[in-house]
C-alpha cells in the first residue's frame, strides 16, 4: 500500500532563510509525486509534480523538489523564504494503476518570521 | 469566476440531519473527487468519479453517498450526519490521467453538533 510521511507538522523559518519540507513515501511501483500548498481559507493549489524524467522539478513561487528513489524521498525546498510562503504544504503520491487517487501526507505548516 | 465551486462554504447542522454538499466545475474535466481534511490527518478520499456512470468508493466512504448529475456536477451527501463528520470537505477535478493536476475547490466547512 502507498503511504506518505511528512516529517514535522510545523516548521518555522526566518524570512530569507532556506525552506526545507520533508516528504518520504512508500510505493510498490514507480510513484507520481506532488506538492500542494494551502493558503488560509483556500483550497489546495499545485506547487509542482514529478511523474517521469528529470528528478529535479521546479514549481511555482521559486519552489523545487528532487525525487530520490534510493531514499524514497521528495523533499521540497526554496532558497529564500518570503512572508507570503506561510501556508500549509501537503505531499501526495499516486501510481499509474490507482486511477488518480492521491494519498496525502498529514501536512506541514510553514511559518515565516520577519 | 472560479473553475471549481463548492456550496455551501460553511454549514452547521445537527446530528441525524441529512445534508448535501455540492460541487460544480467549468473546466470540462472528466474526473471528480471528494476529500475530507482533518487536522493532523491530511486529506482522505471519500468518493471519486471518472464520468457520470462511473462512481467509486474511496478510503473512507462509510456514512457518505454521492451523485454525479452531469459531467460538471458532483454532490456529496451525508444521510444522517454525526459529530465525527465535522471536517473541511474539498471537491477536486482532474482532466483524464493520473499524472494530471487535480484542481481543488475552496472547501466546505461542516460542523455537526
Amino acid at each position: 500500500a502507498q503511504s506518505v510521511t511528512q516529517l514535522g507538522s510545523h516548521v518555522s523559518v526566518s524570512e530569507g532563510a532556506l525552506v526545507l519540507l520533508r516528504c518520504n513515501y512508500s510505493s510498490s511501483v514507480p510513484p507520481y509525486l506532488f506538492w500542494y500548498v494551502q493558503y488560509p481559507n483556500q483550497g489546495l493549489q499545485l506547487l509542482l509534480k514529478y511523474t517521469t524524467g528529470a528528478t529535479l522539478v521546479k514549481g511555482i513561487n521559486g519552489f523545487e523538489a528532487e525525487f530520490k528513489k534510493s531514499e524514497t524521498s521528495f523533499h521540497l525546498t526554496k532558497p529564500s523564504a518570503h512572508m507570503s510562503d506561510a501556508a500549509e504544504y501537503f505531499c501526495a503520491v499516486t501510481q499509474y494503476n490507482q486511477g488518480g487517487k492521491l494519498i496525502f501526507g498529514q501536512g506541514t505548516e510553514l511559518s515565516v518570521k520577519p | 469566476d472560479a473553475d471549481v465551486t463548492q456550496t455551501p462554504r460553511n454549514r452547521i447542522t445537527k446530528t441525524g440531519k441529512r445534508i448535501m454538499l455540492e460541487c460544480s466545475q467549468t473546466k470540462g474535466h472528466d474526473r471528480m473527487y471528494w476529500y475530507r481534511q482533518d487536522p493532523g490527518l491530511g486529506l482522505r478520499l471519500i468518493y471519486y468519479s471518472f464520468d457520470v456512470k462511473d462512481i467509486n468508493k474511496g478510503e473512507i466512504s462509510d456514512g457518505y453517498s454521492v451523485s454525479r448529475q452531469a459531467q460538471a456536477k458532483f454532490s456529496l451527501s451525508l444521510e444522517s450526519a454525526i459529530p465525527n463528520q465535522t471536517a473541511l470537505y474539498f471537491c477536486a477535478t482532474q482532466l483524464a490521467e493520473s499524472t494530471d493536476t487535480q484542481y481543488f475547490g475552496p472547501g466546505t466547512r461542516l460542523t455537526v453538533l
